[in-house]
């Protein structure tokens, strides 16, 4: 089974304040995705990353950044916390091009920008 | 038009019955379909794929129909333990970004 872990379930932070969401996965997969959940909004991509120091940009990648040194671990970094960044942060994994299998999430990170 | 488009709901149903949800997708060259389940403040988890033949893994019937580019989900003898959100997902040719839609939350009731 695929597993994918995220550093914390639950966050508080303020604003202004840098944060690190830490993912992990242990499939060897090549390709590793950050999304938001938002209430009537559905999941929307912020980065994605289809190998080690590669990245690209999602769909609303203002206010974030990504790091990705090995290939198992993909990090969001929200530089400077605003509070329109609270929400649900959800990482997911894909073994990567060519394959026709699906994505895999992570158990999530809820934060709270206050 | 979104790429991939769902039904919110709620679609309300009582125990037993059966109730399908529909997925639209707008780009003719998606390879790839799935089914997802999310319960409330969990992240999404697979739930089946999505073959041209159709697939049924117990309650659940999943069916794609490409030259009406949709996917449906159907559900018979629904369980209280049914109610969840259901996100499709699709994955076009060649591409690694899965699209999802929005999701059909659905309410089994006693």
């Amino acid at each position: 089974d695929v597993k994918v872990t995220q550093s914390s379930r639950y966050l508080v932070k303020r604003t202004g304040e840098k944060v690190f969401l830490e993912c992990v996965q242990d499939m060897d997969h090549e390709n590793m995705f950050w999304y938001r959940q938002d209430p009537g909004l559905g999941l929307r991509l912020i980065y994605f990353s289809y190998d080690v120091k590669m990245k690209e940009k999602g769909d609303i990648p203002e206010g974030y950044s990504v790091s990705r040194e090995k290939k198992e671990r993909f990090s969001l970094i929200l530089e400077s916390a605003s509070t329109n960044q609270t929400s649900m942060y959800l990482c997911a994994s894909h073994s990567g091009q060519g394959s026709t299998d699906t994505q895999y999430f992570g158990p999530g990170t809820r934060l709270t920008v206050l | 038009r979104k790429e991939v488009e769902q039904d919110p709901g709620p679609f309300n149903v009582p125990e037993g019955a059966t109730v399908a949800f529909n997925c639209t997708y707008s780009n003719s060259a998606s390879q790839s379909f799935f089914w997802y389940r999310q319960d409330c403040r969990k992240e999404p988890k697979l739930l089946m794929s999505v073959y041209s033949s159709g697939n049924e893994d117990g309650r659940f019937t999943a069916q794609l129909n490409r030259a009406s580019q949709y996917i449906s989900l159907l559900i018979r003898d629904s369980k209280l333990s049914d109610s969840a959100t259901y996100l499709c997902a699709v994955i076009p040719w060649g591409y690694q970004k899965v699209t999802f839609g929005t999701g059909t939350k659905l309410q089994v009731i006693p």
